[in-house]
């Protein structure tokens, strides 16, 4: 089945530099890509739509300049935290609709990424 | 934009059956129902998806009313390994992308 790998696990990384995530569709591609934020014991919140070739869109109040997001391949969409902070801390996850030519099956989510900004 | 409620928390023994039930009064005519299950610190896995009536997999059952504002998944005989976090999804088309809005989700615990 559709594989969505994403890339790192796991991330220490010191108050005011900057992280990137990567997010890859493994065997298919994927014009659109989601990046979802879920801190502990809460839900998934929908951060932004990467869309391949263009501008992502972001939901309304999360900070574009502050989580960029690039999807220059087909299999690859990059979240960057620009200048984390402690409160960037959470858990990524992306996901990916994989191609089975059914328009509202085979979201397939990625193992997420756990940052830690110290 | 479909919204979905589900019971906050389940407990359940091992061997039993479980049925979640998630509503979606708002839900489209082209939407499907997707649920997903989802371990601490694991990206969400796919467990079942339905349009209407009933849809069985090897996991789990679906089962949707004619007006398709709920749906209930029913897990057989559950184990120690399902407890996790179960959620509902309606997607939701805005600007012409069809995404996934999260609700709250159901956290089961399966009791031994």
């Amino acid at each position: 089945g559709a594989v969505v790998s994403q890339h790192p696990s796991r991330v220490i990384c010191k108050s005011g530099t900057s992280v990137k995530i990567e997010c890859r569709s493994l065997d298919f591609q994927a014009t659109t890509m989601f990046w979802y934020r879920q801190f502990p014991k809460q839900s998934l919140m929908l951060m932004a739509t990467s869309n391949e070739g263009s501008k992502a869109t972001y939901e309304q109040g999360v900070e574009k300049d502050k989580f960029l997001i690039n999807h220059a391949s087909l299999t690859l969409s990059t979240l960057t935290v620009t200048s984390a902070h402690p409160e960037d801390s959470s858990f990524y996850i992306c996901s990916a609709r994989s191609p089975d030519g059914r328009a509202n099956y085979g979201y397939t989510f990625g193992s997420g990424t756990r940052l830690t900004v110290v | 934009l479909a919204k979905t409620t589900q019971p906050i928390s389940m407990d359940s023994y091992e061997g039993q059956e479980v049925n979640i039930t998630c509503s979606h009064n708002n839900i489209a005519t082209n939407d499907y129902i997707t649920w997903y299950q989802q371990f601490p610190s694991q990206g969400p896995r796919f467990i079942i998806q339905g349009y209407k009536t009933k849809v069985t997999n090897e996991v789990a059952s679906l089962f949707i009313p004619a007006d398709r504002k709920s749906s209930t998944l029913s897990l057989p005989r559950v184990s120690l390994s399902d407890t996790a976090v179960y959620y509902c999804l309606v997607g939701s088309t805005t600007s012409g992308t069809y995404k996934y809005i999260f609700g709250t989700g159901t956290r089961l615990k399966v009791l031994a």
